[in-house]
Formats: structure tokens, sequence, C-alpha cells
């Protein structure tokens, strides 16, 4: 199985801060590499696809990189709206595999 | 618009069986890889099990392999997930979610969730 392994876990950043979370695969995924966003008591939300694809009705402060192991996940400018927990996941293959979750808190 | 509703969950003993379903609406059923995801309390995201649109391909995580049967039926547009000899670990929020595409392993809509308590 591959194993996703997000970095930070946690962090804290303040509204209008630029924030990058990162993503490592145990082996190559290519670009077969998904982003979503959880809010507590939430369902989870997609929001980045084949690494660097913005879901529709995603907004444009939220991008995408990086290709084989080594990924990340960007918010150009924190909004309020955007603390929650975020999860990368690996569509590669079977078993399709999650990061263990980096959770986005206010400063 | 999409919309996915699980039902089923519930407190049950170890060892014990449940069936959940999740009925599917605003799109074509049958064209549309489905999986189940699930959460523990606290915890994070596990891919639990995948079918086809025809129905006639599975896939389990090995943690559940020859416990849990994936199942849809087209006539109801219903997913199930049918959980046998049932363990604490399985204790979750169970998500049915549909496969961006078709069949991509990316899950782009989700529905509200089914919480399974496993417990004596």
């Amino acid at each position: 199985d591959i194993q996703m392994t997000q970095s930070p876990s946690s962090l804290s950043a303040s509204v209008g801060d630029r924030v990058t979370i990162t993503c490592r695969a145990s082996q190559s995924v290519s670009s077969f590499l998904n982003w979503y966003q959880q809010k507590p008591g939430k369902v989870p939300k997609l929001l980045i696809y084949g690494a660097s694809s913005l879901q529709s009705g995603v907004p444009s402060r939220f991008s995408g990189s990086g290709s084989g192991t080594d990924f990340s996940l960007t918010i150009s400018s924190l909004q309020p709206e955007d603390f929650a927990t975020y999860y990368c996941q690996q569509s590669h293959s079977t078993p399709q595999t999650f990061g263990q979750g980096t959770k986005v808190e206010i400063k | 618009e999409v919309q996915l509703l699980e039902s089923g969950g519930g407190l049950v003993q170890p060892g014990g069986s449940l069936r959940l379903s999740c009925a599917a609406s605003g799109f074509t059923f049958s064209s549309y890889a489905m999986s189940w995801v699930r959460q523990a309390p606290g915890k994070g995201l596990e891919w639990v099990s995948a079918i086809s649109g025809s129905g006639l391909t599975t896939y389990y995580v090995d943690s559940v392999k020859g416990r849990f049967t994936i199942s849809r039926d087209k006539s109801k547009n219903t997913l199930y997930l049918q959980m046998n000899s049932l363990r604490a670990e399985d204790t979750a929020v169970y998500y049915c979610a549909t496969e961006l595409g078709g069949w991509s392993r990316v899950f782009d809509s989700w529905g509200q969730g089914t919480l399974v308590t496993v417990s004596s």
C-alpha cells in the first residue's frame, strides 16, 4: 500500500496569510493526488484533483502542485472559512489512501 | 444536483452485522463507480470499498476483506455495504461517495454519513 504523509500535522495562521501544506507519497503516484477540506462536523469536500486541477466551485486562492512523490496545497490568502482540516489522497492505485490530515487553526 | 443519503447505522455488538444503504439521485447511477469511506471518531479518512458502475468489479481494503460486501441495485439507485463480524475498530462514520468522471478513485460527492458503533 502507498503511504501518504502530510506535514505539518497542524498549523496556526492568521487571516490573509499564505499557507502551504505538503504531502509525500511512499512511492510515485504520478499526478494522481487529490486534496480535500473537512470542517468540524461536516462532510469532506474535494478541492483539488490530479495534483493541480481545481474542482468546480472552489475559490482560486487554493492551488496544488507537485508530481511523483512530493506535493503541496497552497492557500494564497487565508480566509475565515478556510479554517479546517485538509487531507491529501492518492488515486494512483488501490487501496486509495489518505494522509493523516493537517489542521489549520486560527492564530 | 447529486444527492447521497446514507442510512442503516447504529449500535451493534462485536461480532454482529449491519447493512448500510446509500440512496442516490441527481445523476445516472449506473455510470459512476461508488465508494464507502469511513472516519473513526476524531481520526482521519479511510477508504473501505469501491464498486464499478456495472457492479461487476469490487475492491476492499485489507482490514475488511471477507467481512464486508459492497453491492448496488440499479433499479433502486442504491448502494449497499453489508458488514459482518463487526469489530470495535469498525466504529466510524461511514460515507458513501461518487467517483469523479465515473471511475477515478477521486471522491467528488459525499453523503452526510451514518454512524456505526460497535460496542458491547
